[in-house]
């Protein structure tokens, strides 16, 4: 399973577009890329999901180049509401179950 | 409002005691999940089930069973724990397993062990 790096918090102020980079080295052919939002004693929420170039819906874009190694989730327009943990999430097949493995994910802070 | 329940949201044991977890998903899911989230830790995947066979025990401790009567229903049965289980537990659905479906995740159960 591909292990990824993520930023571990970052700032920005109501208004700005946020992006968040991970690192995903090591993904499979076959992985896709999730992103999954957590708000304190919730659970998390999907977000979008991709495996090539880009993908957009109402609340984000994920942008993903052409070798698969990384991946940005862009949030437009950030409001204090966003803030929250932020998990890029690559999963894939193994033993025939999909599985996800969270890390330890990017804790976006958004300022008034 | 994501479509599985957890209850109860909050929970505290002692370490004798012998306590349930209950998750109901109301989305026609096939797959269920329990994963645990302690402090400052990422989540981690403990059980999957899929048309309510087991998939997948992630290693963890027999103190921990689970059961899934059904399609819709999965609990976390629990007993004699330790204090470093407290955390918060997650119960998740999708449409399937062997695909990258979306995860559909409840609020979570608190628990606490003392």
């Amino acid at each position: 399973l591909a292990k990824t790096t993520q930023p571990i918090s970052m700032d920005s102020y109501e208004g700005q577009e946020v992006n968040i980079t991970c690192s995903h080295n090591n993904i499979a052919t076959n992985d896709y890329i999730t992103w999954y939002q957590q708000f304190p004693s919730q659970g998390p929420r999907f977000i979008i999901q991709g495996y090539k170039t880009k993908v957009t819906n109402e609340v984000a874009s994920l942008f993903i180049p052409a070798d698969r190694k990384s991946s940005t989730l862009s949030l437009p327009r950030v409001s204090l509401s966003d803030t929250a943990v932020y998990y890029c999430l690559p999963g894939s097949t193994t033993s025939g179950t999909y599985k996800y493995i969270f890390g330890t994910g990017t804790r976006l802070k958004v300022l008034a | 409002e994501t479509g599985v329940t957890q209850t109860p949201r909050h929970l505290v044991m002692g370490m004798t005691n012998k306590k349930s977890l209950k998750c109901e998903q109301h989305l026609g899911h096939n797959a269920m999940y329990w994963y645990k989230q302690s402090a400052k830790k990422p989540l981690e995947l403990m059980f999957v089930y899929n048309f309510k066979e087991q998939t997948e025990n992630n290693s963890v401790p027999s103190r921990f069973s689970p059961e899934c009567p059904n399609s819709s229903h999965l609990f976390l049965h629990l007993h004699t724990l330790q204090p470093e289980d407290s955390a918060l537990y997650l119960c998740a659905s999708s449409r399937g397993t062997g695909e990258p479906d979306t995860q559909y995740f409840g609020p979570g159960t608190r628990l606490t062990v003392l």
